[in-house]
């Protein structure tokens, strides 16, 4: 699978859109981009994925430029819940098997 | 049901000694995983198992050892372990090795005293 980039923390003020960058540059071309994160104490928690095209669901949007070389996560509105560890995976598409890089910690602040 | 069952959420063991950790899915998912968590740290896998066969080992100690009695159970057996053990430990599901997203569990915080 290829590695993951992602920077160890980053803040947000609540109510505005969080965009969570990922670099993966030595993806193939089967492989999806994956996003979970962990809020403290709890298992993770599947967010969104993505091949190609960019991806919105009720939680978050999925932006993967055109070389797919990296992506972003992109919180639309963020709250004080949204404070988590964030990861982006990158995974092959018969290969559920699925490893974390040390992801994003955001902190959503009043 | 959408959730995957971890059992005991706490567990505090000596090093001598024999437990055990329960995880259940009731969703048909054929793929569970074990998955290792030291704090401030992402997690780590550990197992694999498809169709209840154990698919993949990522060179885990043998004082942990898995078993799948059905397609609903993963437990993950625990004897002589060291207080370097002491960690979350995370179970989840998938449709199958192939396919779908994973279901976490909440985890088992382990402490090896």
């Amino acid at each position: 699978d290829a590695k993951t980039t992602q920077p160890p923390s980053m803040d947000c003020a609540e109510g505005r859109a969080a965009n969570l960058p990922c670099n993966h540059s030595t993806i193939s071309g089967n492989e999806y981009v994956y996003w979970y994160r962990q809020i403290h104490s709890q298992g993770p928690q599947y967010i969104i994925h993505g091949l190609k095209n960019n991806e919105t669901n009720e939680m978050a949007s999925l932006i993967i430029t055109e070389d797919r070389k990296s992506s972003t996560l992109i919180l639309p509105h963020a709250t004080l819940r949204d404070t988590a560890v964030y990861y982006c995976i990158v995974r092959v598409a018969n290969n559920n098997d699925m490893r974390f890089g040390a992801g994003t910690r955001l902190t959503v602040k009043p | 049901d959408t959730e995957v069952t971890q059992t005991p959420k706490h567990l505090v063991m000596g090093m001598t000694n024999k437990k055990s950790l329960k995880c259940e899915q009731h969703m048909g998912h054929r793929a569970m995983y074990w998955y290792k968590q030291k704090a401030k740290k992402p997690p780590e896998l550990m197992f694999v198992y498809s169709y209840e066969k154990l698919s993949i080992n990522e060179s885990v100690p043998s004082r942990f050892s898995p078993e799948c009695p059905n397609s609903s159970l993963l437990n993950l057996h625990l004897h002589a372990l060291q207080p370097e053990d002491s960690a979350l430990y995370l179970c989840a599901s998938s449709q199958s090795r192939t396919s779908g997203g994973y279901t976490f569990g909440s985890g088992t915080r382990l402490t090896v005293v």
